[in-house]
């Protein structure tokens, strides 16, 4: 079944730890999405990615990085200048069309130890 | 600017009617609308384009006016499976990619 994959499910970071999120799809999709959810707020746009090798800053995109080498995988870092990194995040893809419905993965948990 | 959601939380019985809605501060060129349950990944409801176009899923329907850069999202004889956050993401304008959520409307279903 055609889908995405997030990895790892919970995960824990150290003070002045970076750590990486994975996100992988077998959609085909040209676009693909990182957002944060805190508790009670809607997800928030940190980076975004519309074709391999190219990368946009979404509205919070400080203390955060990602690359896309290859069109399925879109990797997020949470660098150590992420002061406030515990939150839900979620992965997302869609074909280039600009009014295609974004499909979500099932998240990451990251908490700080 | 984040799109505003009413109310923040309803609770019905099992079979009544709700309505969510979704209201800008800007021009609206689509409004994508998304159930999540808790702890689980947003699931696309349906997409609303400008032309006050009236779509439907299940017995969910929506509706949006660009004039009142406003939409709406219908719940019709509500069922348990309906519960969860509901959240409204509009576009940004020009060239720019990816959707600006609301803060989510919460739906709680009893039997």
């Amino acid at each position: 079944d055609g889908g995405i994959t997030q990895s790892p499910k919970y995960l824990f970071r150290k003070e002045g730890q970076n750590v990486t999120l994975s996100c992988e799809q077998n959609l085909n999709h040209d676009a693909m999405y990182w957002y944060r959810q805190d508790p009670g707020q809607g997800l928030r746009l940190i980076y975004y990615s519309q074709i391999v090798n190219d990368f946009q800053k979404g509205d919070i995109a400080e203390g955060y990085s990602v690359s896309r080498e290859k069109k399925e995988s879109f990797p997020l870092t949470v660098t150590s200048a992420q002061k406030n990194p515990t939150a839900f995040y979620l992965c997302a893809s869609k074909r280039a069309a600009r009014d295609q419905p974004q499909h979500f993965g099932d998240g990451t948990r990251l908490s700080i130890l | 600017q984040q799109p505003v959601q009413s109310p923040q939380a309803v609770i019905l019985r099992e079979g009544e009617d709700a309505v969510i809605n979704c209201s800008s501060s800007k021009a609206l060129y689509s409004v994508h609308w998304y159930r999540q349950k808790h702890g689980e990944a947003p699931v696309f409801l349906m997409i609303l384009l400008k032309g006050g176009e009236q779509k439907g899923h299940e017995k969910i329907s929506a509706s949006f006016n660009e004039k009142k850069q406003q939409s709406s999202l219908y719940l019709t004889a509500s069922q348990l499976s309906y519960s969860g956050t509901y959240f409204c993401g509009t576009p940004p304008p020009g060239g720019a990619d990816g959707l600006t959520f609301g803060k989510g409307t919460h739906l709680i279903i009893q039997p």
